[in-house]
């Protein structure tokens, strides 16, 4: 399978713990994005990476959030002491962008957050 | 800022029946794209049908075809021969040339056998 990957596909925790996921893009896409996803809303942006490059973050991004690219491949978003208002999905997509943009991107299977 | 509006939070069909949802944005750039996802309950969201707001044709994929409308800022989607398969959440999005996209808050499509 050559999809984008995302790991765990479920995760349980309590308040005030901290969780990493991961996501592995389509081979050599270059564009990586994150997205949260609230029960029957449409998915928001949270930030996206350029190779390993950072490019922009949304305001929903808060100081707990944060999200790497290292070498350019997979990606990590960290949540540091998590608040049940961020029980949601959590969407990673990845496309291959040229000089003229507008590729399609492609989504993971998502992480399903729960914070009790 | 950029906004996409879907102002039918449900709709149901007939099998067999064809369907239209609307979809609707706001945006001061003339490049950009279109694109309609569809996310079946807890399944992974997939791209249905792309447009580029440059072509002034739309576009068609089998089934699922788009009228896109750019002076008046529409872009809905056609279903036809809706099939049981076809139940799912559908978003319409809005994406500039190198930015994110941008979401509505979709539709719930039934299939009625």
């Amino acid at each position: 399978d050559t999809g984008v990957s995302q790991d765990p596909r479920h995760k349980i925790t309590k308040r005030g713990q901290n969780v990493t996921f991961r996501c592995d893009p389509i081979s050599e896409h270059n564009r990586l994005y994150w997205y949260r996803q609230t029960l029957g809303q449409g998915p928001e942006f949270l930030t996206y990476f350029q190779n390993e490059a950072q490019l922009e973050k949304s305001r929903l991004l808060s100081d707990r959030f944060s999200a790497e690219r290292p070498k350019g491949s997979f990606s990590t978003l960290e949540i540091q002491r998590t608040e049940q208002g961020d029980s949601a999905m959590y969407l990673c997509a990845s496309s291959n962008e040229g000089l003229a943009g507008g590729e399609t991107q492609y989504f993971g299977p998502g992480t399903r957050l729960l914070v009790l | 800022a950029q906004t996409v509006t879907q102002s039918q939070p449900e709709m149901s069909v007939q099998e067999a029946e064809t369907v239209t949802l609307s979809c609707t944005y706001d945006t001061s750039e003339s490049d950009y794209y279109l694109f309609w996802y569809k996310q079946p309950p807890s399944r992974q969201m997939i791209l249905v049908i792309r447009q580029e707001a440059y072509k002034q044709q739309n576009a068609t994929e089998n089934r699922f075809s788009v009228n896109f409308q750019k002076a008046a800022k529409s872009f809905s989607l056609k279903i036809s021969d809706s099939q049981l398969g076809d139940a799912a959440m559908y978003f319409c999005a809005y994406r500039s040339a190198v930015d994110k996209i941008i979401f509505g808050k979709g539709t719930r499509l039934h299939i009625l056998p």
